[in-house]
């Protein structure tokens, strides 16, 4: 399968700290994308990179890209309560196939 | 406001039926796909269209169809084939020019047979 993995699979911390989640992958990618799942919702897109970036920011969000590792992180900076969510990576390869990883389950508790 | 609108939200399927879920987008996007997620798991792409009247199947279609005869719309069929179809349905489109912004995902059907 070429599915990315995300690790770990459930996170929990208090509010304030940062969380980090990691996703892995198989094959040469495009670029990778960030979603968020809030509980029984859809997916919404957070932040992409490319496979020529190694670090991307947006407000309290860091993404960073080892393509050479096939291996990207989600940094989220002075988490809140309504962080809790999924996280998901997915991967456009080289090959324009879209791949789900099978998610981080945060949870920010107060 | 442009979006994806998934409907219904909840649906009940008894066996041997065929249901139909609507998705319908004003986004103007080219391109839509149907996912299949189960508790705990991520997506599963079922079929997806890059342009009207084409579709193609995806890793998990057998069971299901669908059809694209207008841009906007893009529903789908579970039919009594679909073994297994107690899940949540996610319709998401894109434009292939506007990578940036990622997939837009409507807000989900959950489909339970009873």
């Amino acid at each position: 399968s070429q599915q990315g993995e995300e690790d770990p699979q459930a996170l929990s911390i208090q509010e304030g700290e940062n969380a980090t989640m990691n996703c892995s992958y198989k094959t040469s990618i495009n670029n990778l994308q960030w979603y968020r799942q809030n509980s029984g919702r859809g997916l919404v897109h957070l932040i992409l990179i490319r496979s020529n970036e190694r670090e991307k920011h947006s407000g309290r969000l860091r993404v960073t890209l080892d393509t050479s590792k096939k291996s990207s992180s989600l940094l989220i900076t002075a988490s809140r309560a309504a962080d809790t969510a999924s996280y998901f990576c997915a991967t456009i390869t080289t090959g324009n196939q879209f791949y789900f990883g099978t998610g981080t389950s945060l949870t920010v508790i107060p | 406001d442009g979006g994806i609108t998934q409907s219904p939200k909840y649906l009940f399927r008894k066996e041997g039926q065929n249901v139909t879920l609507s998705c319908e987008q004003n986004l103007n996007h080219d391109a839509m796909y149907w996912y299949r997620q189960d508790p705990g798991q991520g997506l599963r792409l079922i079929y997806y269209s890059q342009i009207v009247n084409d579709f193609q199947k995806g890793d998990i279609a057998e069971g299901y169809s669908v059809s694209r005869e207008k841009k906007e719309s893009f529903p789908l069929t579970v039919t009594s084939a679909q073994k297994n179809p107690t899940a949540f349905y996610l319709c998401a489109s894109t434009h292939p020019e506007r990578e940036e912004y990622g997939y837009t995902f409507g807000s989900g059907t959950r489909l339970t047979v009873v």
